[in-house]
């Protein structure tokens, strides 16, 4: 079973529109850690946020914003506004760091390709 | 910038070949991590060092081997190499290594088998 699902694939929307991104993870720890990075055409890794298991304050960037819910194992990720320059692909990730072997790396979802048109 | 340094950025080399890619972390970073992506597979946590030590094993094959240096660059060795091996290969650094810290990504190498 996948740990971070992204279920939708690409989305298209015409510029100005809201547009939010699905994640939704699994596991079995206490304390973890979620996270969005962003995949610009240009093929990079942009850090955007990171989130604690314990804090589910909803938390606003400019025209980003991000909602946890762990009721629901949900981390979903919101522009408004949406501009053609936030074409991308989008990645949520989960690290659990204390589980058994400590790994510390990123489990990541298949991706989000966002396409804003102009 | 993110200033994490991968070299090269494009490697070509072909089939049952040996490589080596070279990583430098953020200043400060004592974690390295190394990730592949490939269309199939997507992006897959391979190995990370702490500190010059091997921390955590994802996903890496018995012909890929990594280490870290004391002055903290980071190697990716990857050997006897297949078609399937062509993918995105990125480094990525962090201060520590418990997951609380955000991972920085450097821009990737991209190896092409032919």
């Amino acid at each position: 079973a996948q740990k971070v699902t992204q279920a939708q694939t690409e989305i298209s929307v015409v510029e100005k529109e809201d547009v939010t991104l699905d994640c939704v993870y699994e596991t079995r720890d206490t304390t973890y850690y979620l996270f969005w990075y962003k995949q610009p055409p240009s093929g990079e890794l942009v850090f955007l946020i990171r989130r604690n298991s314990f804090d589910e304050q909803n938390e606003i960037s400019g025209r980003y914003s991000w909602n946890f819910q762990k009721s629901t194992s949900s981390f979903n990720f919101t522009i408004t506004a949406s501009q053609v320059v936030d074409s991308a692909v989008y990645f949520c990730a989960l690290s659990e760091p204390y589980s058994g072997g400590g790994a510390d790396g990123l489990t990541f979802g298949k991706g989000t390709h966002l396409i804003i048109q102009p | 910038d993110s200033g994490v340094t991968q070299t090269p950025k494009h490697l070509i080399t072909a089939t049952g070949q040996r490589v080596t890619l070279r990583c430098s972390p953020r200043s400060g970073d004592l974690s390295v991590y190394w990730y592949q992506q490939s269309l199939d597979q997507g992006l897959q946590f391979l190995i990370q060092y702490y500190n010059g030590e091997e921390r955590a094993k994802g996903n890496i094959l018995e012909r890929f081997s990594a280490q870290q240096f004391p002055d903290l660059h980071s190697e990716l060795n990857l050997s006897s190499l297949e078609l399937g091996d062509s993918a995105l290969y990125f480094c990525a650094s962090s201060p520590r290594a418990d997951g609380n810290q955000p991972q920085h990504f450097g821009d990737g190498t991209r190896l092409s088998i032919l």
